[in-house]
This record gives C-alpha cells, sequence and structure tokens, in this order.
C-alpha cells in the first residue's frame, strides 16, 4: 500500500516562506488532503485542509493542483515558532493513518 | 486543548512489566487511535477503533493490545515490556469511522512511558 511522500527536512530563516511539497500518488476520489503541525512532545494538531485548487487561514495557504496528485503547504513569513514536524498524512487503505516520519522543519534568526 | 485525554502523563516501569494507557476521546467522537512516537521514528499508527469495533490495525506488536468501552474511553495494554518499548504513547480521536471525506484527527498530549 503507498502512502504520501515528503522531504525529510527543511531549513530557512525567519521572516522567508517555506513551501513543503507532498505526493499523494494514490489519493482516493473522495480523499481530503490534510496537513498536522507537531512540536517536541506535544501531539500533532490539525493546520489545514482541501480538496483541489487553493484553500487559506491563519495559519498557512494549501495549493492542491488539478490532478490532486501533490499539496503544497506554504507558510508565509515564518518565525522560529514554526519550527516543528509537518505531516501530510494519505494513501490507500489504513495508510491514510500513517503519519511516518513528516518534514522537520528549522527556522533559524 | 484538543479535547482528547489521556492519562496518565508519565510513567516509569520496569522490563517484562504490563501496563494500561487509558484515552478518552472528544466528546462525540465515535473513533480512536492509537499512536506510538519514539525518538528515531516517526509518529507509527497502532490501532484503530470505531464505536467500540477494530477498524484497522498498524504495526502493533502482539505484546500490545486494545480495546474500546461502550462509553467510548479506550485502553491500550502493553505487556512482557522491552527496553524498546519506551516512547511517547499517543491516543487521538475523530468523529467519523473514515479519514476520508474530511474527517480530522485530534490528538491528545500523549503518555510518556519510559522501560527500565
Amino acid at each position: 500500500l503507498a502512502k504520501t511522500t515528503q522531504p525529510i527536512s527543511m531549513d530557512s530563516y525567519e521572516g522567508q516562506e517555506v513551501n513543503i511539497t507532498c505526493s499523494h500518488n494514490n489519493i482516493a476520489t473522495n480523499d481530503y488532503i490534510t496537513w498536522y503541525q507537531q512540536f517536541p512532545s506535544q501531539g500533532p494538531r490539525f493546520i489545514i485542509q482541501g480538496y483541489k485548487t487553493k484553500v487559506t487561514n491563519e495559519v498557512a495557504s494549501l495549493f492542491i493542483p488539478a490532478d490532486r496528485k501533490s499539496s503544497t503547504l506554504s507558510l508565509p513569513r515564518v518565525s522560529l515558532s514554526d519550527t516543528a514536524v509537518y505531516y501530510c498524512p494519505g494513501g490507500t487503505g489504513f495508510q491514510k493513518l500513517v503519519f511516518g516520519t513528516g518534514t522537520r522543519l528549522l527556522v533559524s534568526p | 486543548d484538543s479535547g482528547v485525554t489521556q492519562t496518565p502523563k508519565h510513567l516509569i516501569t520496569a522490563t517484562g512489566q504490563r501496563v494500561t494507557l487509558r484515552c478518552s476521546p472528544r466528546s462525540g467522537d465515535l473513533s480512536v487511535y492509537w499512536y506510538q512516537q519514539s525518538l528515531d521514528q516517526g509518529l507509527q499508527f497502532l490501532i484503530h477503533y470505531y464505536n467500540g469495533e477494530e477498524r484497522a490495525k498498524g504495526n502493533i506488536l502482539e505484546r500490545f493490545s486494545a480495546q474500546q468501552f461502550p462509553d467510548l474511553h479506550s485502553e491500550l495494554n502493553l505487556s512482557s515490556l522491552e527496553l524498546g518499548d519506551s516512547a511517547l504513547y499517543f491516543c487521538a480521536s475523530s468523529a467519523a469511522w473514515t479519514v476520508s471525506s474530511g474527517n480530522t484527527i485530534y490528538f491528545g498530549e500523549g503518555s510518556w512511558l519510559t522501560v527500565v
């Protein structure tokens, strides 16, 4: 069963825009794409969710192309407090519940 | 506060022992999930229950078991504990039985288990 693929880690500086891309090669027609954020020693929390095109909330934007085979989480003007692990779980069957290692984002001053 | 409550927050026990972790889902949520997170590994999915019935199994060891009770709270039982079982165990809940169609998962703060 295939699951999503995302970079293991990314580095950025305060004030920059960060884009994290996730591949969803086996996404089902009715599946939404959801991103979660996890700080050290805390449980992951919901950031943003979308089905297609673009979604924006107070925290981030989510871009989903027409074929829905990928998604890009965009964090505008990151700060030190955005240092966290970001997950895009998905896949077929129980793989939808697999969070894996996520993308570890480190924001430096 | 996600609304998911886990107890105990911290637990230290010896190898070979058995422990039980407890989870109360958000009010109204019928699905409960258990995850394990070690220092060097990602968030590993263990098991999913919906309204008392097991729905999906992930990388759960045979020494581990779980159940969801009629009041919807859940317990994760870990037996014959080994040093490698030391980890942060998360419980999560959601309203529906599937995470498709926009169903969001809400995580608790976790239970830290240290096996010595």
